[in-house]
């Protein structure tokens, strides 16, 4: 098993473009969660989406930023119109369904930076 | 509100001091407490869990709720052990964590 699988690991943008971050969860996980670290502050909650669901996107900044978890393939946290604040590290966690949060595993983060 | 604190940005000792990394959380109701270490850019990795009462690496931590703390305590810390350290909480669908310590072991 793999592990959580997160790409690109690098990513730098100019402002104003798109940024997109792919995470693939472990083998059989079916619920992701998407957490944003910024510099010198703790992990901050973003979203929580199951297969083509999102259940909680209660950390999730209002405008430009997205997430999707599609059937098929991995979930994407997207950000548009990228600004120097977005720099950060994006970390993807999964767990298997029906375990509950004691059960989540995370990737090596996507560390963003906007130029 | 759901918080978690940890007071200290960074935690210094010296390889084979104790060493006590503080974490004091707000819950209303029965909190599950977690504790997990990232070491240099790699990816979390759970340390240890309030309900099982396990210790990993040397490293154990008591739920008191009375004082609302959750501490990850280690008698004698080695050189490995430096890294961001990170309590947190479930809350609903999803973990709330802490600003981490980051303890540096000095030879």
């Amino acid at each position: 098993n793999a592990g959580v699988m997160q790409n690109p690991r690098h990513l730098v943008r100019r402002r104003g473009q798109e940024a997109r971050l792919r995470c693939s969860p472990m083998k059989g996980h079916s619920h992701v969660y998407w957490y944003r670290q910024l510099p010198e502050e703790g992990l901050k909650f973003m979203v929580y989406l199951q297969k083509e669901n999102i259940i909680d996107e209660s950390g999730m900044p209002k405008e430009r930023f997205s997430a999707e978890f599609p059937k098929e393939g991995p979930s994407i946290l997207r950000i548009q119109q990228v600004v120097r604040g977005d720099s950060a590290a994006y970390f993807c966690a999964s767990s298997p369904p029906g375990q509950g949060r004691n059960t989540i595993y995370f990737g090596e983060g996507s560390w963003l930076t906007v130029v | 509100a759901q918080r978690v604190t940890q007071p200290e940005k960074l935690l210094s000792v010296f390889k084979g001091a104790p060493v006590e990394l503080k974490c004091n959380y707000s819950y209303s109701g029965s909190p599950e407490l977690f504790w997990y270490v990232q070491y240099s850019r790699q990816r979390l990795q759970l340390l240890l869990r309030h309900i099982s009462r396990e210790s990993i690496k040397g490293f154990t931590a008591d739920l008191n709720k009375g004082e609302t703390s959750f501490h990850l305590k280690k008698p004698f810390a080695q050189e490995e052990d430096s890294a961001m350290y990170y309590c947190a909480l479930t809350s609903g669908n999803k973990l709330v964590f802490g600003a981490g310590t980051i303890l540096r072991v000095k030879s």
